[in-house]
């Protein structure tokens, strides 16, 4: 099953500017990661946030939590061509064990 | 230096020839999982183990297998391969489940002929 949803599924933005990603999910989860993934090779974790934080920072990024809206944003400030990459939310099902769910994945370009 | 490693990188087989992804971690976790991805449908959890002899179904584990006979080994086994099994595969783990970090490995790339 698809759990998160992230929107939008491509961004392309100038270097310099701030990037947000959404992620939607369905069910009560009890922590929700952000990975990157360079072009088809392993996926780096960047973040993860529990459900009972509202928002986490790590150098630029900046990640919130609104469970109410079972949604997070990922916030990249001052982007990087470096930056280029997709990014994956990933949420823990509670109802299904130890299982991990990762939404589609946002692309993300960053044109010097 | 702490890795998770999977062998082979690249494979190409034919279908009903079965294989073996293996999958490696050097950094005592508890928790390895497979996962795969294919285009359009982001990563797709295929099993994964809580300890040494215990292991459960992800959210696609229809023709494939696993074992978790030693705690740094997690090998994916696929009896019988088919075309629709053509994907780009990753094994992670993490030190104690899903509330921890996980490490992904830098992927296998199957094709199924």
């Amino acid at each position: 099953s698809q759990q998160g949803e992230e929107d939008p599924q491509a961004l392309s933005i100038q270097e310099g500017e701030n990037a947000t990603m959404n992620c939607s999910y369905k069910t009560s989860i009890n922590n929700l990661q952000w990975y990157r993934q360079n072009s088809g090779r392993g996926l780096v974790h960047l973040i993860l946030i529990r459900s009972n934080e509202r928002e986490k920072h790590s150098g630029r990024l900046r990640v919130t939590l609104d469970t109410s809206k079972k949604s997070s944003s990922l916030l990249i400030t001052a982007s990087r061509a470096a930056d280029t990459a997709s990014y994956f939310c990933a949420t823990d099902v509670v109802e299904e064990g130890q299982k991990l769910v990762f939404g589609q994945g946002t692309r993300l370009t960053i044109n010097p | 230096e702490a890795q998770v490693t999977q062998n082979p990188r690249y494979l190409i087989t034919v279908t009903g020839k079965k294989l073996t992804v293996t999958c490696s971690q050097n950094m005592n976790h508890e928790y390895m999982s497979w996962y795969r991805q294919d285009p359009g449908l982001g990563l797709r959890q295929i099993y994964y183990s809580m300890n040494v002899e215990v292991t459960d179904k992800g959210d696609v584990p229809e023709g494939y297998k696993v074992s978790r006979k030693e705690k740094r080994n997690f090998p994916l086994i696929l009896e019988s391969p088919s075309p629709n099994q053509t994907s780009l595969y990753f094994c992670a783990s993490s030190l104690g489940g899903l509330q921890e970090t996980q490490y992904f490995g830098p992927g296998t790339r199957l094709l199924v002929l």
